[in-house]
């Protein structure tokens, strides 16, 4: 089956503690994505990869940091800078010149 | 700067009927625009993609509009089903390739 996994699908996080969530895809996407999503609110883009072993800020990303070593991952780190973790966090991939996105089933991240 | 408009107030219609979901935008002009649905707890799932240059876009009971003038989109469900019911998201896209979302519209059809 191809697509892309998130894990965990809850995560609960003390204040201070850094936590790294793992998105994978196997659909040889160029491009992957990482989106925050707050109640009642759109999606905001975190953090960005188009291409192995480069990855561009999007909107949001102080508190957060990512790596891109394997064209199949893409994991993001939410770090003890970012003020309010608390929410919905989304990965996606697209194809190399695509609009459309192919997303993963999201974690959940819940700071205690 | 940049902005979204899809309502924020839930849709409630009833089984069989078309559900009309409004898209607006300003301070853009993009070439492409998606449509997605999310339900609770999971991730958005591609529906449609139209150009700017397409007026109208169909797929089974899915049909998206795009007017450029008015600088809106109209999603349509006809035929619509209690299992339609969900968020459905907005994008628009330029030559960057990645897209801004709306914050979607909840649609809730009765049976």
């Amino acid at each position: 089956d191809g697509g892309i996994t998130q894990s965990p699908k809850y995560l609960f996080r003390k204040e201070g503690q850094n936590v790294t969530l793992s998105c994978e895809q196997n659909l040889n996407h160029d491009a992957m994505y990482w989106y925050r999503q707050d109640p009642g609110q759109g999606l905001r883009l975190i953090y960005y990869s188009q291409i192995v072993n480069d990855f561009q800020k999007g909107d949001i990303a102080e508190g957060y940091s990512v790596s891109r070593e394997k064209k199949e991952s893409f994991p993001l780190t939410v770090t003890s800078a970012q003020k309010n973790p608390t929410a919905f966090y989304l990965c996606a991939s697209s194809m190399e010149g695509r609009h459309t996105q192919y997303f993963g089933p999201g974690t959940r991240l819940t700071v205690l | 700067s940049q902005k979204i408009e899809q309502n924020s107030e839930a849709l409630n219609i009833q089984e069989g009927k078309t559900a009309t979901l409004t898209c607006n935008y300003t301070n853009y002009s993009p070439a492409y625009l998606q449509w997605y649905r999310q339900d609770p707890g999971r991730g958005p799932v591609f529906l449609l993609l139209i150009r700017e240059n397409e007026k109208e876009k169909r797929k089974e009971r899915l049909k998206v509009t795009f007017d450029t003038t008015l600088k809106q989109s109209l999603f349509h469900i006809t035929a619509s089903q209690p299992a339609d019911s969900a968020t459905y998201l907005c994008a628009l896209s330029g030559g960057s390739y990645i897209p801004t979302f709306g914050r979607g519209t909840s649609l809730i059809v009765h049976p």
